[in-house]
């Protein structure tokens, strides 16, 4: 079936990095721009960025510009999120999502948490 | 950016009421808006899309209006299995945004 599964998360002291994965079966990478989008304990929503189809674009949230990365693999069917930098204010679950073009995400990973802490 | 603004941000309610929420954007979004239903521990599931249309497999009590800055989500008896966190998302610009989320529980 559909499905996205994230991996990669941890416990991180700040000004580390880390890189997130998110391995996608049931369908064709290639086929979609994707997304990260993140969520800190007991909060909101929050987009991070995306890749557009080719991986040859890509776009982010203007409290990760410069720190993050996201890239694809569309041979491995595998997304990735480059984490650099990190703050304790990035500690959050990342969830990678899949865009039914521009009606919303129908797909989503289960998360993988991202505690940045010394 | 686009801002998204919910409201209210928590509603106490019981079974079997209508529940309305409401999504206000800070400028045209068109209908490029979507609607999630989150549950504690668990990611967020696509309810609605392009403002009004139902993904497959969400009850039809589950229903979206509005278009250009002002939309609402309506669940028309709510259920047990309702209570949950409901988010906004639009889709218009290339910097998506979410807004802050209405917590649903039980009355």
């Amino acid at each position: 079936q559909v499905q996205l599964v994230e991996s990669g998360g941890g416990v991180v002291q700040p000004g580390r990095s880390l890189r997130l994965s998110c391995e996608a079966s049931g369908f064709t990478l290639s086929h979609y721009a994707m997304h990260w989008v993140r969520q800190a304990p007991g909060k909101g929503l929050e987009w991070v960025a995306v890749t557009m189809y080719d991986g040859r674009n890509e776009n982010y949230a203007d409290s990760v510009k410069g720190r993050f990365t996201i890239s694809r693999d569309n041979s491995k069917n595998t997304l990735y999120l480059q984490v650099d930098s990190l703050r304790t204010d990035d500690t959050a679950v990342y969830y990678c999502a899949r865009p039914l073009g521009k009606r919303g995400f129908d797909v989503w990973g289960q998360g993988t948490l991202v505690t940045v802490s010394s | 950016d686009i801002q998204l603004t919910q409201s209210p941000s928590f509603l106490s309610a019981s079974v079997g009421d209508r529940v309305t929420i409401t999504c206000r954007a800070s400028q045209d979004i068109s209908s490029y808006l979507a609607w999630y239903q989150q549950k504690p521990g668990n990611a967020p599931k696509l309810l609605i899309y392009a403002a009004s249309t139902l993904q497959s497999g969400v009850p039809s009590r589950f229903s979206g209006s509005g278009s250009g800055t002002e939309f609402t989500l309506t669940i028309s008896s709510l259920q047990p299995e309702d209570f949950a966190t409901y988010y906004c998302h639009q889709l218009s610009s290339y910097w998506l945004t979410f807004g802050g989320g209405t917590r649903v529980e039980i009355k």
